[in-house]
Formats: C-alpha cells, sequence, structure tokens
C-alpha cells in the first residue's frame, strides 16, 4: 500500500484566498484525522471522521475551515478566505481501528501551507 | 482534558551510546494508550512504540523500549545503541481507550534528538 497520500505537499497563497488540502487514506481504514502542526502549538487535531462521518470537529479553529470525506478513499480540508495564522503543516492520518490492541495513526507526510 | 509533556526541547547523544526522551502526561482515564512518534526531515510522522496502560509490562521494539510508571504518569522511551538515523523530532502521544466524545491524539510539544558521530 502507498500510505496515506496527501496533495499538494506545499502550498503558497495570498490571504483571502481559498485553499483546498486533499488526503486519500489507506484503503480499509475506516478511521480518517485531519492534524495542524504549528511551532507555537504543536500538533493539534482538528477533525477526524468515521466511515465517512464526522465525528468531532470540536478542533476547527473556526468557520473558515470545512472538511468533508464524500467517499471512502478521499476527504478535503478547506479553507475560505485563507489568512497568514493558517500557516502551518496539515497532516491526514487515517486508522483502521480507534479501538483495541492495533490501534494506531498512520500519517502522510503533511501539506506545508504558507499563507502571504 | 488530557495534556502531553515534553519537558526536555533538544537531546544530544553520541552514536551507539544509549539516550532517554521523557514524557508526562495528566488524563482521567483508567484505560488508555500511549505513543511514541518520530518525525523525521521528512516531516512523516511514524509510530516508533505503543503502550497500553492496561499492560503492566514495559513495551519493546528493537532498540526502542518505554519506561511506564502509571502511577507517576510517567512514559519514557529508551533508545539504545543510537545511530544517525534516529535523528529526528520525538514526540509522545495520548489516546483515551475507548470511543465517544473528542477522541484524537494528544500530542507533547517534542524533543528534538541530535545523534553526534
Amino acid at each position: 500500500d502507498a500510505g496515506v497520500i496527501q496533495s499538494p505537499r506545499h502550498e503558497v497563497t495570498e490571504m483571502g484566498q481559498e485553499v483546498t488540502l486533499r488526503c486519500k487514506p489507506i484503503s480499509g481504514h475506516d478511521y480518517l484525522f485531519w492534524y495542524r502542526q504549528t511551532m507555537m502549538r504543536g500538533l493539534e487535531l482538528l477533525i477526524y471522521f468515521n466511515n465517512n462521518v464526522p465525528i468531532d470537529d470540536s478542533g476547527m479553529p473556526e468557520d473558515r475551515f470545512s472538511a468533508k470525506m464524500p467517499n471512502a478513499s478521499f476527504s478535503t480540508l478547506k479553507i475560505q478566505p485563507s489568512e497568514p495564522r493558517d500557516s502551518a503543516v496539515y497532516f491526514c492520518a487515517s486508522s483502521p481501528t480507534w479501538t483495541g490492541e492495533d490501534t494506531e495513526a498512520f500519517f502522510g507526510q503533511g501539506t506545508r501551507l504558507t499563507v502571504v | 482534558a488530557q495534556t502531553v509533556t515534553q519537558s526536555q526541547p533538544e537531546m544530544s547523544v553520541q552514536e551507539a551510546e544509549t539516550v532517554t526522551l521523557s514524557c508526562t502526561y495528566d488524563t482521567s482515564e483508567s484505560d488508555y494508550y500511549l505513543f511514541w512518534y518520530k518525525q523525521p526531515p521528512s516531516r512523516q510522522m511514524i509510530l516508533v512504540i505503543r503502550q497500553e496502560a492496561y499492560k503492566q509490562q514495559n513495551a519493546t521494539e528493537n532498540r526502542f523500549s518505554v519506561n511506564f510508571q502509571k502511577a507517576a504518569k510517567s512514559f519514557s522511551l529508551k533508545i539504545s545503541d543510537s545511530q544517525l538515523g534516529d535523528a529526528a523530532m520525538y514526540f509522545c502521544a495520548l489516546k483515551k481507550y475507548s470511543g465517544g466524545g473528542a477522541d484524537g491524539l494528544t500530542f507533547g510539544k517534542g524533543t528534538h534528538l541530535i545523534i553526534q558521530p
């Protein structure tokens, strides 16, 4: 398996523009997570899905952020409008299960977003 | 709320030596998982080792082992025979055992491990 695939790897955009980050989880994984990594706040959970259904979005910073999972093999994280403080590395992770002894999150390589 | 604290922003060790990275945590849960993840310059987070809180035996994976002290809420990572490829950021993370509500990984701020050749 190719692992969790995120695109793009790098994104530079101007303030006010819409940004869409994409993620393809590992096939057969029922859980998908979006995390954000910044120097100040470290790694934070934004939202996670179980079987394509959003379970907890309490980490989404504000209404400018939205995430969707239209099917088991694709998810997007959208920021509209983007602001410089959104600059961060955004990680997608997936897991076949989220309870039990085999619990493990598999991470993608992240998208480095720079908003200028 | 769960918290994870890594008090060592940076550690340095000579190649082939042993190093221990510290992690303390706080949770009201009695059952939970603890993890150490490695983040090399490639940026991808890689699982190093996992510990279930209900297991008293410390987890080991080849050169990596943990010292899990549940009462003290401490979860340190020991790397034996350090290799140049071990150089990375190391993150300690916590997850409660069962689902319901906020249920992602709670991460510490990380420790930057430097391997001196």
